[in-house]
């Protein structure tokens, strides 16, 4: 299994409240993403970062932000937590963006928030 | 991307081939197939990808017809731990997502 580890692996918390969520590999991969996982809506990218400091948005990116300050490291913040983004979340890395190579997935985050 | 279709749930004996179709009528030449699966409350898990040749790894065999209009996931000896999701994604060239649908949900029974 490809190194990806995420953290917490689950959170409860407060609408309005700022959430980061982390996600951390050993692969040496260039690239990282996130995407959210909800019922009757599959997986849908959230964002993604080609590099150290190159981050870009994807299909769901409101309401969220990352950051990525080193390779192995990729964060994802919910700058005011909402009930909309309670959602499993499942970060990815890929040695390369070109369609013949595949990306691995980490466990998820299961986020709640009341 | 293409669009894919998949039966919503299929039923396999343990120790017999499964065998799930995809239907990507819309596929171009430059998309690959992939299979992914989600065993409950994992991350998905890459299965096995392929342009237009068959492909065979230590997993699972993909068998793409002529045409390129569908495809058909064989997991040759299936298992109760084979029991998840089964994602068939037709990725472009161009972009860097996924695009997961709702699959189709695998039950092995004893």
């Amino acid at each position: 299994d490809a190194g990806i580890t995420q953290s917490p692996r689950h959170k409860v918390t407060e609408t309005g409240t700022p959430v980061t969520l982390r996600c951390h590999q050993t692969e040496n991969h260039r690239y990282m993403y996130w995407y959210r996982q909800d019922p009757g809506h599959g997986l849908r990218l959230i964002h993604y970062s080609y590099g150290v400091k190159d981050t870009d948005k994807g299909e769901v990116s409101d309401g969220y932000s990352v950051s990525r300050s080193k390779t192995e490291d990729f964060l994802l913040t919910l700058e005011s937590a909402t009930s909309s983004q309670t959602s499993v979340y499942f970060c990815a890395i890929s040695e390369h963006p070109a369609v013949s190579y595949e990306q691995y997935f980490g466990p998820g985050t299961r986020l709640t928030v009341t | 991307d293409a669009k894919t279709t998949q039966p919503p749930s299929m039923d396999c004996a343990e120790g017999r081939a499964a065998n799930l179709p995809c239907n990507h009528s819309t596929i171009s030449g430059n998309e690959y197939v992939y299979w992914y699966r989600q065993i409950h409350s994992q991350g998905p898990q890459y299965i096995i990808h392929g342009l237009k040749n068959n492909e065979t790894n230590e997993m699972a065999s993909l068998i793409i017809t002529e045409d390129r209009k569908s495809s058909t996931l064989i997991l040759p000896h299936a298992t109760l731990r084979d029991t998840a999701v089964y994602y068939c994604i037709v990725r472009a060239n161009t972009g860097n997502q996924f695009y997961f649908g709702t699959g189709t949900s695998l039950t092995v029974i004893p």
